[in-house]
């Protein structure tokens, strides 16, 4: 049962263009939407984060913008370049009782000079 | 500030057989979680381990067991091996009582399983 729907798989993008990543989330009960970077042969990074109190967090070129009502979320990565390629993981989590995290599955960003 | 290791990096084990894999928490971190990422696919939560014991499970088979130490490293262990448990093996360490889902990974060890 994937909890954390996310499109697209891949993605290219021009130099300077903007990506968009989309999620979606079934379980009313996640209250954190962190989003993650992965490198080739490294482990994710936290990249940015948001809570359900909140429409939108801007941190430099990375925006998330968090729909409640529709239960959406989405990454905006402006001016993207090519040292934004990776694999970037939408991912939910709440607090009953450990921090169990529950990752989409994934969306591969190639940005092309 | 030393990040979280994983040893080691790359094994190759065949079906039936028993792999221990080991994870060094992130100084500061008392909190460690497993997870499973195959390849194309996200990471899934296998369990997670808080003062020595498991306080989460994800759904994986018994055959999946941990173990968190007193200076908060970790091994994970999976028995009788079979094919589809060849994945890259993610631990992350957390602090017990963040309110986030802020999880610190180490760079993985790749298991194939033969």
């Amino acid at each position: 049962q994937q909890q954390v729907k996310q499109s697209p798989q891949s993605l290219i993008v021009q130099k300077g263009g903007i990506s968009i990543i989309n999620c979606a989330y079934e379980n009313t009960a996640f209250d954190y939407f962190p989003w993650y970077q992965q490198f080739p042969g490294k482990g994710p990074a936290l990249l940015i984060a948001i809570r359900p109190d909140v429409s939108e967090k801007k941190e430099g070129r990375f925006t998330i913008s968090f729909n409640k009502s529709a239960k959406q979320f989405s990454l905006h990565i402006m001016d993207s370049q090519p040292g934004d390629s990776a694999t970037y993981f939408c991912a939910a989590s709440n607090r009953a009782g450990y921090q169990k995290v529950t990752f989409g599955i994934g969306t591969k960003l190639q940005v092309i000079p | 500030e030393t990040g979280v290791t994983q040893s080691p990096t790359h094994l190759i084990k065949t079906r039936g057989q028993q792999v221990t894999l080991r994870c060094s928490s992130q100084s500061g971190h008392n909190t460690v979680s497993w997870y499973q990422q195959a390849l194309g696919q996200g990471p899934q939560f296998i369990f997670q381990y808080y003062r020595e014991e498991e306080n989460g499970r994800g759904n994986f088979p018994p055959r999946f067991s941990g173990l968190q130490f007193p200076n908060y490293s970790s091994e994970l262990n999976v028995n009788a091996l079979e094919l589809d448990d060849s994945a890259l093996y993610l631990c992350a360490s957390s602090r017990a009582g963040s309110n986030t889902g802020e999880l610190f990974f180490g760079e993985g060890s790749r298991l194939t399983v033969l």
